[in-house]
């Protein structure tokens, strides 16, 4: 299995919900990572999670709440966001913390779209 | 500043026909460089990865050559075909850890019959 999963694949919500963002993989990798993708720009990386642990934070606002529940799982919870939080949201992992020849495998993302 | 520049920004070409996509970085301490395939609405792709030490590697119709010199790397697509179209990305890995990726803005390339 060589596939980043991501749920759901759509997601509308006002700005007073509670969301969750789901990203799986069963490759066995030990770092994980969440990117934010407005149209016609490259990804921008939000959070990464290294053997669980919260490596790094691109000093994302906190109405996004990353989550790493065990090595196969991560999850992004959403509250109170802005309709300029719309964008695709994308989960990728490697083996390990972007090692010199560690490549990204990235899922198909979420669309996420804020009223 | 670490920086990477994509050019062209955006290639229309015949089915069936050759490309180059060309890419300029300069990035200190240098760890990989990665040739992505995005779709549109979708998660990127790897096509390729080269170390410091790799000048040339191939994944079937795509060839990616890295000159760690002049800090230029190239993505050549061979015989396109109509799924080549897409947006492609190099992506620069820093530091010793290489954790701080430096994303290109892409070229998006179409291909019509």
């Amino acid at each position: 299995d060589t596939e980043v999963t991501q749920t759901p694949k759509h997601l509308v919500m006002g700005m007073t919900n509670k969301k969750s963002l789901k990203c799986e993989q069963h490759m066995g990798h030990r770092a994980m990572y969440w990117y934010k993708q407005k149209a016609k720009k490259p990804p921008e990386l939000m959070f990464v999670y290294s053997y669980e642990k919260l490596s790094i934070n691109e000093s994302v606002p906190s109405r996004f709440s990353p989550e790493c529940p065990n090595s196969s799982l991560l999850n992004l919870h959403l509250h109170a966001l802005q309709p300029e939080d719309s964008a695709l949201y994308l989960c990728a992992s490697s083996p390990r913390l972007a090692g010199e020849s560690d490549t990204q495998y990235f899922g198909p993302g979420t669309r996420l779209t804020v009223l | 500043k670490n920086q990477v520049e994509q050019s062209p920004q955006s290639l229309i070409i015949l089915e069936g026909k050759n490309c180059t996509l060309q890419c300029n970085y300069t990035v200190s301490p240098f760890s990989n460089l990665r040739w992505y395939k995005q779709d549109t609405g979708r998660g990127p792709v790897s096509l390729t990865i080269m170390t410091f030490s790799e000048n040339t590697k191939s994944n079937g119709r795509y060839t990616a050559t890295l000159d760690a010199d002049t800090k230029q790397s190239s993505l050549h697509i061979t015989a396109s075909q109509l799924s080549d179209s897409a947006s492609y990305i190099c992506v620069v890995s820093a530091g010793q850890a290489g954790t701080a990726l430096i994303f290109g803005k892409g070229t998006t390339l179409s291909v019509s019959s």
